[in-house]
């Protein structure tokens, strides 16, 4: 079945830091992918999206580039704040609807 | 501006006890989910509904009852709770425009059975 792996955290990182969040996928046919993030205490939240290979989703400086022939969907951030510390899911939608596949989620704390 | 509410947001159940998680959209979405948030495992699907009057199961659906009478209403319920229940519990919606389409989430609920 289909499945989405996220690396492990939590990443602990200094403001102005760079960030990646590795994320590959396996699936069948032409997913959709998402990053969401969930503030603490918070729901969640879209952070981007990308339809189809090659596509880039981008929000609040980060990004992320569906790359279809490595299965991966790697989130960046070239600088870094402290209200970025959240947890941060990559997801799969391989239909129309919300039946999400969710990586386990990768836990970011940024320090001052 | 309402989108997905869910109530209620913290609850304290002993084991044995049942209970609803209520869950309403204003968007006039088709599509609702239910998803559980368990430490390392990320959002797993409970139960779905494509449309009012339809609902079927997810990955993990045991333990847990669901309807759609109306479009708005998608209420989760639990039957005979268990520790193995205690989570965070997530209402989603969609419409049903295709893979582009956003999927809104509640803000949470957060369930402990003792």
């Amino acid at each position: 079945g289909d499945s989405v792996t996220q690396m492990e955290g939590p990443v602990t990182l200094s403001e102005e830091a760079f960030l990646t969040i590795n994320c590959t996928y396996t699936a069948t046919g032409y997913p959709s992918l998402f990053w969401y993030v969930q503030y603490p205490g918070e729901g969640l939240q879209l952070l981007l999206k990308a339809t189809k290979a090659d596509d880039k989703g981008s929000n609040k400086g980060f990004e992320a580039t569906y790359r279809k022939e490595t299965t991966s969907f790697h989130l960046e951030k070239g600088s870094v704040q402290v209200s970025d510390s959240a947890v941060y899911f990559c997801a799969l939608l391989k239909a129309a609807g919300n039946k999400l596949t969710f990586g386990g989620g990768t836990r970011v704390l940024v320090k001052p | 501006n309402a989108g997905v509410t869910q109530t209620p947001k913290f609850q304290v159940l002993k084991t044995g006890q049942s209970m609803t998680l209520q869950c309403a959209q204003d968007m006039n979405h088709e599509y609702m989910s239910w998803y559980r948030q368990d430490p390392g495992m990320g959002l797993r699907l409970i139960h779905y509904s494509v449309g009012a009057g339809i609902t079927d199961q997810g990955e993990v659906p045991n333990g847990y009852n669901v309807s759609r009478s109306t479009t708005e209403d998608f209420p989760l319920r639990l039957l005979s709770a268990a520790p193995s229940q205690t989570s965070v519990y997530f209402c989603a919606s969609s419409d049903r425009r295709g893979l582009g389409n956003t999927i809104y989430f509640g803000e949470g609920s957060w369930l402990t059975v003792v």
